[in-house]
């Protein structure tokens, strides 16, 4: 069964730019979320979408914003890019995030680079 | 708000030693999750802890978890090389949300 895929895998943009990352998750599962893993920084919960819905999201500022297509993919844009947003960007993927079984499984990443 | 504290931050080890890695959560939490990350990986999950006294082993790591002193400590027994990653531990923030709060990680270096 394949895992939760996310792309690009790299990416590079300028300052002011907007980013677009992708993420696909496991089959079956309804919940996706976004984390940031910035230098320094640690693991950051950044957003959380359930049945096509933000659910909650993280203590970031509004240029991060995302969606939650029909069939369960997602999309996180990053707007007017700024240095420090450059990181390591992972999505994962549950079921049901109130049930039992709502493991996080997480993607290979996105590495966004802001030059 | 959920804090999560690990320690210790950078641990170099021998192979064939013993030592643990030690996870402190704030608040009350409903499960524990132990990761493990490779230099510019994805994070691989090897422990769900759900109750109190739990323990799970894989291998050369086992996990625990007491509830009541809002600690999980993951085990390494007789290190080898192979073991050399970041470990995170993650808490879930309780209630209706289900996002993950990660420790600052424990960078681990097991030398030959």
């Amino acid at each position: 069964e394949a895992g939760v895929t996310q792309s690009p895998t790299h990416l590079i943009k300028t300052r002011g730019q907007q980013a677009t990352l992708r993420c696909s998750p496991i089959s079956g599962h309804t919940s996706v979320y976004w984390y940031q893993q910035a230098l320094g920084l640690g693991l950051q919960f950044l957003l959380w979408y359930d049945e096509g819905e933000e659910r909650n999201r993280g203590n970031f500022p509004p240029r991060f914003s995302g969606r939650q297509f029909p069939n369960y993919s997602s999309e996180l844009n990053v707007n007017a890019l700024e240095l420090e947003d450059s990181a390591l960007y992972l999505c994962a993927s549950s079921f049901n995030a109130l049930g039992p079984y709502n493991e996080q499984f997480f993607g290979p990443g996105t590495r966004l680079t802001v030059l | 708000e959920l804090k999560v504290e690990q320690n210790p931050l950078f641990l170099s080890m021998q192979e064939g030693k013993n030592y643990t890695i030690y996870c402190n959560y704030s608040t009350t939490s409903d499960r524990l999750y132990w990761y493990r990350q490779d230099p510019g990986k994805s994070l691989e999950s090897l422990f769900v802890l759900l109750s109190n006294g739990a323990v799970k082993q894989e291998g050369r790591l086992m996990a625990s978890l007491d509830t009541k002193a809002r600690l999980s400590t993951l085990h390494i027994t007789a290190a080898v090389h192979d073991l050399s990653a970041t470990y995170f531990c993650a808490v879930t923030y309780g209630g209706a949300t289900n996002k993950l709060i990660f420790g600052t990680g424990t960078l681990l270096a097991v030398q030959p």
